[in-house]
């Protein structure tokens, strides 16, 4: 059964990089059809899509994130990685690492999520 | 970038009821990249409906998804006292994957 399990620092102070690990177990990472991902939910909010990314470096990235994110993988240790950096206050969420699973037919759905993580930047 | 807006923002029902919860799309979508989630209070959220209207695993034929273009539906029949939960519909788009802003369904 696949598995993901977030890990880094709960606490980041404000303008410093935000680091982020997920590793994958029960699976590879290097399965072409797959996607992975990350997903933050700050307090009492929605969800928002961060970015995706392919073990041959191929990524998606969230238009509002951009410009200070890098998402990217280590197919050795079946990792993949998310930094943020230039952090705020509202950088502070839960952040879920997930797959981006796609069925035969070419359907896709966020599926499994780990636990998640709560990252809050304060100072 | 598509934007999903999600109806109504709270839902209140008994167990027992009927709820249908709408998503729709700022433009056409494929129903195949459509998909719903079920959130409850502290734990992550769970794939519930992908390309618009099949059931991911395990979950129950109570579960219906439909729709097409810039509208669709997750209807739960019969609810279950496990189903007030807030549920998120989410697009995979060419290049992005956003998420509706969630519905809440709630016991009356």
């Amino acid at each position: 059964q696949l598995q993901l399990q977030e890990s880094g620092p709960g606490l980041v102070k404000p303008s410093e990089t935000l680091s982020l690990t997920c590793t994958v177990s029960g699976g590879s990472i290097t399965s072409d059809s797959n996607y992975w991902g990350w997903i933050r939910q700050s307090p009492g909010k929605g969800l928002e899509w961060i970015g995706s990314i392919h073990f041959s470096g191929n990524t998606f990235q969230n238009p509002s994130l951009k410009s200070r994110l890098t998402v990217s993988v280590d197919t050795s240790k079946n990792q993949f990685s998310l930094k943020l950096t230039s952090v705020t206050a509202a950088d502070t969420a839960v952040y879920y690492c997930v797959r981006r699973w796609a069925e035969s037919s070419g359907a896709f759905g966020f599926d499994p999520w780990g636990q998640g993580t709560l990252v809050t930047v304060s100072s | 970038e598509i934007v999903l807006t999600q109806s109504p923002g709270t839902l209140s029902l008994s167990s027992g009821e009927r709820a249908t919860l709408s998503c729709r799309a700022s433009q056409s979508v494929s129903s195949s990249y459509l998909a719903w989630y079920q959130q409850k209070p502290g734990q992550a959220p769970r794939l519930l409906i992908y390309g618009s209207s099949s059931r991911a695993t395990g979950i129950p034929d109570r579960f219906s998804g439909s729709g097409s273009g810039t509208d669709f539906t997750l209807t739960i029949n019969r609810l279950e006292p496990e189903d007030f939960a807030v549920y998120y519909c989410q697009q995979f788009g060419s290049s992005t994957a956003p998420f509706g802003q969630g519905t809440k369904v709630e016991i009356k």
